[in-house]
């Protein structure tokens, strides 16, 4: 069992609607990390939490950390926030290593 | 302001061929960071560097060497490249610290034939 797991692996959606993308973690960890991976390939931070919730423009990501669980949102969604949306923990043991997870594939149809 | 920055960004080599990835950085950044992505899979660490002169093995490492002669350089090297060596390879860096973020070069992609 990986230590970071995503769901969904692939999601599909139409311009507008309400997104949720999820992140379960199996160690104990100082922070998670939200990145997006654009089609070109590049990738950037979204989101650095150690707890609660953060907001960013349309982008929201919240973190239990009791239930090893974090949540990324995206409300009124564009085809421009097609990407790959990836998961990253950083585990109490190796504070200078992410884990990923495999990653969400998110395509917005207009 | 480059960030970090990755050449080349593709290649392709014949099994046994070797090469050298390099990445730079003009961040100041202490850590450094080689990871390989493969389908359907997470992106997979395979050295890291917490300072110059220094190195260290993550997950996937066999087949692979590296140096940071220079702060700001991090070399990745394949001495006798092969098929299973297929991948899109991305270096990373990040200031000191178990929270800070890492910031990513573009990708190199890999074939090796």
């Amino acid at each position: 069992k990986n230590e970071v797991e995503q769901s969904p692996q692939n999601l599909t959606a139409q311009e507008g609607e309400f997104i949720t993308i999820n992140c379960s973690y199996s160690v104990g960890i100082s922070a998670l990390h939200w990145l997006q991976q654009h089609p070109g390939g590049g990738i950037v931070s979204l989101f650095m939490l150690s707890s609660g919730k953060k907001k960013h423009g349309r982008l929201i990501a919240t973190i239990n950390i009791q239930e090893k669980h974090s949540s990324l949102h995206i409300t009124a969604s564009h085809p421009r926030d097609s990407a790959v949306y990836i998961c990253a923990v950083r585990s109490l043991q190796g504070a200078q290593k992410l884990v990923f997870g495999q990653g969400t594939r998110l395509t917005i149809n207009p | 302001n480059a960030g970090v920055t990755q050449t080349p960004k593709f290649r392709v080599l014949k099994t046994g061929q070797s090469m050298t990835l390099l990445c730079a950085q003009d961040m100041n950044h202490e850590y450094m960071y080689w990871y390989r992505q493969d389908p359907g899979m997470g992106l997979r660490l395979i050295h890291y560097s917490v300072g110059e002169g220094t190195t260290a093995k993550g997950e996937v490492p066999d087949g692979y060497n590296v140096s940071r002669l220079k702060k700001q350089n991090f070399l990745l090297g394949l001495e006798s490249a092969a098929p299973s060596q297929t991948s899109v390879y991305f270096c990373a860096s990040s200031t000191r610290g178990a929270k800070n973020i890492q910031y990513f070069g573009a990708g190199t992609r890999l074939s090796v034939l």
